[in-house]
């Protein structure tokens, strides 16, 4: 199974702040790839697929690039609303896989 | 819109059957795949299986002895059963549509405990 290693687990930064999480499988996934946002007690909402389109209605604060092994996820100008976890996969192969996701809190 | 919703038991005995319904509306279940991803308490999600537009299936293979999924389209309704659980199956359960998870459910809490 491809392994796929989410950094950083947690991460507090502050209003208006750009942040990245990464992502890296542990072979090419040739841009198989979603982004997820999840917020307590709520199901997970697709934010980026394909590596880096933007799924319909997601704010254009929210950006995804990489290929190969390594792919990232960045929301520019953090808003209060963007506080929740963060989630890649990856559907290149199978079985389709899961980072272990990121935690984002507000500074 | 799309939307997908779970529903099923909240508690399930050990080593009984669990059974599970995907309710789908605002696509067919003819032209989209629909998959079963599951998140135990505190721990990271876990890809299930899926089953296509063509009627057919795949299963990841940590699972695939007791597991089976099946669909009836003119309900527009995915079913998830599960055989033989264990405490460690206790997890919410989610159905989403389509390999690259554009849509999720709500997810239901299930507790595998006597």
């Amino acid at each position: 199974d491809i392994q796929m290693t989410q950094s950083p687990a947690s991460l507090s930064a502050s209003l208006g702040e750009t942040v990245t999480i990464e992502c890296r499988p542990s072979e090419d996934i040739y841009s198989g790839l979603p982004w997820c946002q999840q917020k307590p007690g709520k199901s997970p909402q697709l934010l980026i697929y394909n590596a880096n389109s933007l799924h319909t209605g997601v704010p254009s604060r929210f950006s995804g690039s990489g290929s190969g092994t390594q792919y990232s996820l960045k929301i520019n100008s953090l808003q209060s609303e963007d506080v929740a976890s963060y989630f890649c996969q990856q559907y290149y192969d199978y079985p389709p896989t899961f980072g272990g996701g990121t935690k984002l809190e507000l500074k | 819109q799309v939307q997908l919703k779970e529903s099923g038991p909240g508690l399930v005995q050990p080593s009984q059957t669990l059974s599970l319904t995907c309710t789908v509306s605002g696509f067919s279940l003819t032209s989209y795949d629909v998959h079963w991803v599951r998140q135990p308490p505190g721990k990271g999600l876990e890809w299930m299986g899926g089953i296509w537009g063509d009627g057919s299936t795949a299963y990841n293979s940590a699972l695939k002895s007791r597991l089976s999924i099946s669909r009836d389209t003119s309900k527009s309704q995915v079913f998830l059963k599960m055989n033989s659980l264990q405490t460690e199956d206790t997890a919410i359960y989610f159905c989403t549509r389509s390999i690259t998870t554009d849509y999720w459910g709500q997810g239901v809490m299930v507790t595998v405990s006597s």
